[in-house]
């Protein structure tokens, strides 16, 4: 199986800053998506993030908001710019392996972000 | 579109009773993954199981199983003889397995099960 951490595990942030979360996998995966999951919420695709090209966004999010990179096949960053209190939740990196190895689907541990 | 409804938002049992948790889907593609996680209090998301949507067999792992039935979108989750370290949010999951979309879950609202000593 996948192996994935995140950086940071939790984090409390002030009202206008920018945070970045970063997500390593311990092997080269073929898909690496983002999901946020407010209080008491399920989760919400943010993005996918695509290796070497811009990030595919799903309604309701935007890049200006929340830029991703995936500069490799094991690592990507997503940035919660310009925070709201309403940007507090838990912001999962997520990845499928289709390449015959594990084909499935699996989640870090999440980063918690707080705003105050 | 793709829905994934988990009618139950709460469950609550004593420990030793057998839980069922339902999960109803809707998509119009043919080749899909259907999944189950564990949201302990911790926060971590625990990976369950996967089906594809091709493999209607039952599938038993210790004391969780699996119904999986096309004919009625289902694809539910019992867990036999619960135990307090149950306890959790359990949420169900759909993936598409082909095209632009593959990969991308839409998970259901999550049910809240709390196994009482």
């Amino acid at each position: 199986s996948a192996v994935i951490s995140q950086k940071p595990s939790r984090d409390i942030c002030q009202r206008g800053t920018s945070l970045t979360i970063q997500c390593q996998v311990d092997s080269q995966v073929t898909m690496m998506f983002w999901y946020r999951q407010q209080p008491g919420q399920s989760l919400t695709l943010i993005a996918t993030a695509n290796q070497g090209s811009e990030a595919t966004y799903e309604s309701g999010f935007v890049i200006d908001k929340f830029p991703i990179s995936r500069p490799n096949l094991t690592f990507s960053t997503l940035t919660v710019s310009n925070m709201s209190p309403e940007d507090s939740s838990i912001y999962l990196c997520s990845v499928e392996d289709f390449s015959g190895r594990t084909d499935t689907q699996y989640f870090g541990p999440g980063t918690r972000l707080t705003v105050l | 579109a793709q829905k994934v409804t988990q009618a139950q938002t709460e469950i609550s049992v004593v420990e030793k009773e057998d839980v069922t948790l339902d999960c109803v889907y809707e998509t119009r593609d043919t080749t899909y993954y259907l999944f189950w996680y564990k949201q302990p209090p911790s926060g971590e998301l625990v990976f369950l199981i996967r089906r594809n949507s091709f493999d209607e067999q039952n599938e038993i792992s210790g004391r969780y199983s699996w119904n999986f039935q096309k004919s009625t979108s289902s694809f539910n989750f019992t867990i036999t003889a619960s135990q307090v370290v149950d306890s959790a949010v359990y949420f169900c999951a759909l993936s598409e397995g082909e095209g632009t979309n593959a990969g991308k879950s839409t998970f259901g609202d999550g049910t809240t099960l709390t196994v009482k000593p």
